[in-house]
C-alpha cells in the first residue's frame, strides 16, 4: 500500500517535444507529491511538488497534473531540452506511525532528450 | 551555504565485513535521512534522525543502523555485509519541520564483493 508506481522506465524525446512521466499510488494517506531530478553522480534534487488540494502546478517548463480520484499524478516537461536528460523520480509523502513525514519514491524514469 | 557532504564517495568491501558511512548536513539542518538507491528497487528510505533521535524508520533489517551527533552529523553502519547491500547510499538533510524540502548529498557508492 506504500508503493508508488512510475512509468515509463525510460523515455526518449526529441528536443522541443513534451516529456510525460506518470505515477500512480494506492495509499490515500499520501498528502504531498514531490518530483525529483537526478543527474549522474549527483543526489536527487527537488524539481516541483504538489498538494492533493490542487489539480495542477506549473513552474517554468515543468507542470504537475494531479488526479485525486484516480490516484494518479504526472510530470510534463514542455519544450524538452538536452539539458533535461536525467532520471526523474516521483514521490509521495505520508505520516509515519510516529507522526513524521515519510517519503516513498517511484522507481525512476530515465529521460533522454535528443537534439 | 555548503551542501550535504558524504564520505567516502566510493567504497569496496567484502561479504561479512561492516561499513560506516558519514553524512554532514547543511549548516542549521537538524534532520538527516538515509536512503538506499539500487537500479531494481529505486530509492528506499532507511531511517531519519532529528536532534540525535531516530524518529522514522524504513523496512530494513537490523544490520542497518545509524546515529546522529550533537552537531547533526550522522553516520550509517551496515554490519555483516551481503552482496545485495551494493548500492548508492544517499543522505538528505532538512531543517526539521514538516513539508520542507530535503536536500540530498551526492551519495556513497558501496560495492560488496
Amino acid at each position: 500500500q506504500q508503493q508508488v508506481k512510475q512509468s515509463p522506465q525510460s523515455l526518449i524525446v526529441q528536443k522541443g517535444g513534451i516529456s510525460i512521466i506518470n505515477c500512480a499510488y494506492e495509499n490515500t494517506a499520501f498528502d504531498y507529491f514531490p518530483w525529483y531530478q537526478q543527474f549522474p553522480g549527483k543526489g536527487p534534487a527537488l524539481l516541483i511538488a504538489i498538494r492533493p488540494d490542487v489539480s495542477e502546478k506549473k513552474e517554468g517548463r515543468f507542470t504537475i497534473s494531479f488526479n485525486k480520484s484516480a490516484k494518479q499524478f504526472s510530470l510534463h516537461i514542455m519544450d524538452s531540452q538536452p539539458g533535461d536528460s536525467a532520471t526523474y523520480f516521483c514521490a509521495a509523502s505520508s505520516r509515519s506511525s510516529g507522526g513524521y513525514q515519510k517519503v516513498t519514491f517511484g522507481t525512476g524514469t530515465k529521460l533522454q532528450v535528443i537534439p | 551555504k555548503a551542501g550535504v557532504t558524504q564520505t567516502p564517495r566510493y567504497l569496496i568491501k567484502t561479504r561479512g565485513q561492516q561499513v560506516t558511512l558519514s553524512c554532514s548536513p547543511i549548516s542549521g539542518h537538524r534532520s538527516v535521512s538515509w536512503y538506499q538507491q539500487t537500479p531494481g528497487q529505486g530509492l528506499q528510505f532507511l531511517f531519519e534522525y532529528f536532534s540525535e533521535t531516530q524518529r522514522n524508520k524504513g523496512n530494513f533489517p537490523g544490520r542497518f543502523s545509524g546515529r546522529q551527533f550533537s552537531n547533526s552529523r550522522s553516520e550509517m553502519n551496515v554490519s555483516t555485509l551481503e552482496l545485495g547491500d551494493s548500492a548508492l547510499y544517499l543522505c538528505a538533510s532538512k531543517l526539521g519541520g514538516e513539508w520542507e524540502t530535503q536536500y540530498f548529498g551526492p551519495g556513497t557508492r558501496l560495492l560488496v564483493l
